[in-house]
């Protein structure tokens, strides 16, 4: 059974970079039958899809957050990585990391999540 | 991208039919037979709930089921009971490769 684990730093002062981890187990990052995926959640708002990646290089990101997110693979720790810049409060979030399916592009498995706080 | 527009609230009675709308554009929505509906409680991570509008993952109550029509895409679940009360999700692939959920949708079971 797959399953998906947040990890990282659950406190980023403004203007710093956020940077999680996702752990993946029961499953391998490193095949192409799917994408790897980061979903955040503010506090009482809704789902905002962050970003995906597929093989090492291959990434899709929302428009909104291009020019601040990586995310990056490891295959060798079977793992995939968030790295989001110059952060202000309004990323304070519950931050998912979840497996996306090709066909009919939905996610179907999902991590615990991760709240980030930004402050100083 | 612009969010997909979901009424905030929608409230029902045990053993009742209730319908969420997800309306997006011929671009997302309209464009693509790739809609998926989350259920999520509080505290918890969201759970897929359909996919590919009308599908079920295997697991998932027959009580839900997925539909579309042009650019709106709906969720119903019937014969409601109090453990469907929590907010609903909706998403779709989009015409540049990408993703993008609904405001989402809270359900009150009375």
């Amino acid at each position: 059974q797959l399953q998906l684990q947040e990890s990282g730093s659950g406190l980023v002062k403004p203007l710093q970079t956020l940077s999680l981890s996702c752990a993946v187990s029961g499953g391998s990052v490193g095949k192409n039958d799917y994408s790897w995926n980061w979903i955040r959640q503010p506090p009482g708002k809704a789902l905002e899809w962050i970003g995906y990646i597929y093989d090492v290089g291959n990434t899709y990101y929302n428009p909104s957050l291009n020019s601040r997110v990586t995310i990056s693979l490891d295959k060798s720790k079977n793992l995939f990585s968030l790295n989001l810049t110059s952060v202000t409060a309004a990323d304070t979030a519950v931050y998912f990391c979840a497996r996306g399916s090709w066909l009919y592009s939905f996610f179907d498995s999902w991590g615990q999540g991760a709240l980030v706080t930004v402050s100083s | 991208q612009s969010a997909l527009t979901q009424p905030a609230s929608v409230s029902g009675s045990p053993g009742q039919s209730i319908t969420f709308s997800c309306t997006g554009t011929s671009s997302d929505v309209g464009g693509y037979d790739y809609v998926s509906w989350y259920q999520q409680h509080p505290g918890e991570a969201p759970k897929l709930i359909t996919y590919g509008v009308s599908k079920r993952p295997s697991g998932v109550s027959n009580r839900f089921s997925g539909s579309k029509s042009g650019n709106t895409a709906s969720l119903t679940i019937s014969g409601l009971q109090t453990e469907d009360e929590a907010h609903y999700y909706c998403s779709s692939y989009t015409s540049s490769a990408t993703l993008i959920f609904g405001g989402g949708t809270k359900l009150t079971v009375l």
